[in-house]
């Protein structure tokens, strides 16, 4: 069975502090993962990461794929409160499904002034 | 930006009546999902739709559930006989043909089935 384990699962810093959040997976044949911020309600976009190795960067957000040891990491450098969030992993497979994903737990970050 | 549209926002239903969720996805998009998160649990995906079918469905994706596309906007999901582990967000999310990172979601359906 597929299945996508983030860790922590809550985690809370101060603000100035840098975050890594994990996530690691077991899947066939896959395809993408990808990262989300969840604040209230939909999950947004963050990063989509297809090969290891190659790190994604947008501002103070960084991830990366490790495709033989099955894990990424999420880093969230000088964390501002407004990066108080739960932050989901997923995996994009290929095979017969037109792009559903699977999702982690997420890891809820708390972000204190 | 382009947004994927939900209503209602909230919906409370008595158990074992039938509620419509209601999504209109971004207008250019041809790949339609509907997820659901219970609270304090993951986002689990329900089903794909495509080409005016479904393409893929979950196990949780039962007789009790079904997806239309009415007209060339909405689509819906339809969950009959409401249970009351039923009650969670509901996620429809689209996307446009060959573009993974175009994967919108809209911003959810609260269903409390009481």
């Amino acid at each position: 069975e597929d299945k996508v384990v983030q860790s922590p699962l809550s985690l809370v810093v101060h603000e100035g502090d840098t975050v890594t959040l994990n996530c690691s997976y077991e899947v066939t044949n896959f395809r993408s993962l990808l990262w989300y911020k969840q604040e209230k309600k939909a999950p947004t976009f963050l990063f989509m990461l297809t090969s290891s190795g190659i790190e994604k960067k947008s501002g103070r957000l960084s991830s990366i794929l490790d495709k033989k040891e099955l894990f990424s990491i999420l880093n969230i450098t000088a964390t501002q409160t407004g990066d108080s969030a739960v932050y989901l992993c997923a995996i994009m497979n290929y095979g017969g499904s037109q792009g559903n994903l699977i999702f982690g737990k997420g890891t809820k970050l708390s972000v204190k002034p | 930006e382009p947004e994927v549209t939900q209503t209602p926002s909230h919906q409370v239903t008595q158990m074992g009546q039938e509620v419509i969720l209601r999504c209109v996805p971004i207008s250019n998009h041809l790949y339609f999902y509907w997820y659901r998160q219970i609270l304090g649990q993951k986002v689990e995906f329900l089903v794909s739709f495509y080409n005016n079918e479904i393409s893929e469905k979950s196990e949780i994706f039962d007789d009790q559930f079904s997806v239309e596309r009415p007209d060339g906007s909405n689509f819906t999901l339809k969950i009959r006989s409401t249970k009351l582990e039923d009650s969670a967000m509901y996620f429809c999310a689209s996307r446009e043909n060959g573009n993974i990172y175009g994967y919108t979601f809209g911003s959810g359906t609260r269903l409390t089935v009481v």
